[in-house]
Formats: structure tokens, C-alpha cells, sequence
């Protein structure tokens, strides 16, 4: 499924960094997500837009940031205050969200480490 | 809000055979339930959906059964090959509010 791009593939974060993971999608998909997975955990919703300038929290948004200033972006801030941040991330986009239009695209994932 | 339970977390069938994977819900609203397949290094991807609407949809070797009053939902995959072997997910909707996932099932299929 091509057209929703995370990257970068690794990233490295040190102590107290803020860090920026990117989600672009070519799709003209209004709803895009951002879901965290530890092994065992699946995939647990962070973040999620269903259009552009407007998003709201998931199941584990604490120490994590996200805006929406365009509909084909919806980059990730992991923040110091997400203490244990180390985990593959999944940016997602859907047509909308509802009615029949829910089939969700993925990204390729970032596997986020802590230095 | 939603609650997706998936069970076995791991499973291991030999070729051939045929591999059942259970989920159940808890929000008698939710009304969507798709299954996406995740192998080892890829992005998670569709493989077959259901609505509320319907009982039981086939797709090939895979099929998906609904049991509404039970709040619960089950991947069928017949003929196992090797290539099925990846993660399978489960998930719910009712949609207003994203899909809720299972914690996952690891499928093996021994040759």
C-alpha cells in the first residue's frame, strides 16, 4: 500500500530530547492516526485527526504532541516527558472516519530507541 | 469506551490445516470489524471485514464469522501455507471513535 510515508525508519533519542517523527500521505485521506506497538500490546491509538487544524487524544497520549496544519501531514513529537518511549510507530490514514470508509493505510513504521 | 479481547496469542498449525483466531467486544454499537495480517517487517494490511449486518463473509481460503448477541468475531483460515504465517489482528467499531484493536495472535505454520 504505497502512499503514506513515515520516516525516518530508526530514530534515536536521548535523555530529555524531544524528538519528531513524520507522516505524509498522498491519499487526500481526511482521518489520520498515529498508533504505538510493544510486543504482546498490538496496536494501541495515540493521536488521531479527522481533519485538517483539529485532533484529539487516544488511549495513550500522555508525553506525546501532534498538529495537523495540512491534510497530507501529521507528524509526532515524543516528548521528555514520555518516559518510556521505545517502540515501533505506525502512522495511519482512512478516507474518513465512520460510515464505510474506515479501511485503515499504513505506514511503513519508525522504530523509535532510547540512547 | 471499546474493549477488543483476541485469543490465542500464539498459534502454531501444521500445513494444511486449518487455523481459528477469537475475538470478542464489548460495545453493542460497534458495528465494523475488520482483520488486518502483519508480517515480520511489513505495515499491517486488510485482509477482510465484516459488518453488523451480515453473519459470515468469505474471501478465498479466509472467512470471518459475527455472532452479534455473543459480541464476538472469528478469523477461519482454511488450507494453511507458509505464508500465512504473520501477526493477525482483530479490531472494532462503531464508527464515531477510531478502531479499537486486539493485542494480537502470532501464527505459525509449520511445513
Amino acid at each position: 500500500d504505497g502512499g503514506i510515508t513515515q520516516s525516518p525508519k530508526y530514530l534515536f533519542r536521548k535523555e530529555g530530547q524531544n524528538v519528531t517523527l513524520s507522516c505524509e500521505q498522498n491519499l487526500n485521506h481526511d482521518a489520520m492516526y498515529w498508533y504505538r506497538q510493544d510486543p504482546g500490546q498490538g496496536l494501541r491509538l495515540i493521536y488521531y485527526s479527522q481533519i485538517v487544524n483539529d485532533f484529539q487524544k487516544g488511549d495513550i497520549a500522555e508525553g506525546y504532541s501532534v498538529s495537523r496544519e495540512k491534510k497530507e501531514s501529521f507528524p509526532l513529537t515524543v516528548t521528555s516527558a514520555q518516559k518510556n518511549p521505545t517502540a515501533f510507530y505506525l502512522c495511519a490514514s482512512s478516507k474518513n472516519m465512520g460510515a464505510t470508509n474506515e479501511k485503515l493505510f499504513f505506514g511503513s513504521g519508525t522504530q523509535l530507541s532510547v540512547l | 469506551g471499546e474493549n477488543v479481547e483476541q485469543h490465542p496469542s500464539t498459534l502454531s498449525v501444521q500445513e494444511g490445516d486449518s487455523a481459528v483466531i477469537k475475538c470478542t467486544y464489548s460495545d453493542s454499537a460497534s458495528n465494523y470489524f475488520p482483520w488486518y495480517k502483519q508480517e515480520l517487517g511489513k505495515r499491517p494490511q486488510l485482509i477482510i471485514d465484516i459488518r453488523s449486518n451480515v453473519g459470515e463473509k468469505k474471501d478465498q481460503r479466509i472467512a470471518v464469522t459475527l455472532n452479534k448477541t455473543a459480541k464476538h468475531f472469528s478469523l477461519h483460515i482454511t488450507e494453511t501455507q507458509p505464508e500465512d504465517s504473520a501477526v493477525y489482528f482483530c479490531a472494532a467499531s462503531n464508527g464515531n471513535t477510531p478502531l479499537v484493536f486486539g493485542k494480537g495472535t502470532r501464527l505459525s505454520v509449520i511445513a
